[in-house]
């Protein structure tokens, strides 16, 4: 099955700073890549995705890019702010699936 | 629209009681998970429900049974908790299930002693 890895762990980073953190996945099928944002003490809640049909994806200060050969992901955070502070969880799946299987997390402090 | 709620908030379980956790959404979606979350672990499905009728095993469902009890409902059964079923247990949903948007509960708090 799926197995998705996801570095660091923990990261800190000066406001204003950028923040990247990446993600591996073991299946080659697997063609769905979210992203989900867990502040302290509340629930998850998706920020981006992308899909295998394209490398990069942006949303204001949010990019994720997609490299299908290597099987990895990452997400980049610019002009970071206190408020990016949390835990950051990739995920991937497989359109004919029901499911996706997520990364242990990465907890990001800004440091104002 | 409440989203997806979960009761209970909290749970305290002494080992070898059984407890049900209950899911509601009112997004009209078809598919719900359930998650169990530990520390640097990330989220683990434990059971989804693809479609009102269907279960199927999500990464780590030894010790847990579900019931899809309607389109709006889905729970999760301890039927004897262990202390390595501590943990935080999150309920989600989404549209479809393929490649959509999973919405997330509240959470429940469980600890068994």
């Amino acid at each position: 099955g799926e197995n998705v890895e996801q570095h660091p762990s923990t990261l800190s980073v000066q406001e204003g700073d950028s923040a990247v953190i990446k993600c591996t996945y073991s299946d080659s099928a697997s063609n769905y890549f979210p992203w989900y944002k867990q502040e302290l003490g509340k629930r998850p809640q998706l920020i981006i995705d992308i899909r295998s049909n394209v490398g990069e994806k942006k949303d204001q200060r949010i990019a994720v890019t997609l490299n299908k050969t290597a099987k990895h992901f990452s997400l980049h955070i610019t002009e970071t702010q206190p408020e990016d502070s949390a835990v950051y969880f990739c995920a991937a799946g497989k359109t004919s699936y029901d499911k996706v299987i997520f990364g242990p997390g990465t907890s990001l402090s800004v440091i104002p | 629209n409440a989203g997806v709620t979960q009761t209970p908030k909290f749970q305290v379980l002494k080992t070898g009681q059984s407890m049900t956790l209950q899911c509601a959404q009112d997004m009209n979606h078809n598919s719900m998970y359930w998650y169990r979350q530990d520390p640097g672990m990330g989220l683990r499905l434990i059971y989804y429900s693809a479609s009102e009728g269907t279960t199927d095993k999500g990464e780590v469902p030894n010790g847990y049974n579900v019931s899809r009890l309607n389109k709006r409902e889905f729970s999760l059964r301890l039927e004897s908790a262990a202390p390595s079923q501590t943990s935080v247990y999150f309920c989600a949903s989404s549209e479809s299930g393929r490649q959509e948007t999973q919405y997330f509960g509240p959470g429940t708090r469980l600890l068994v002693l």
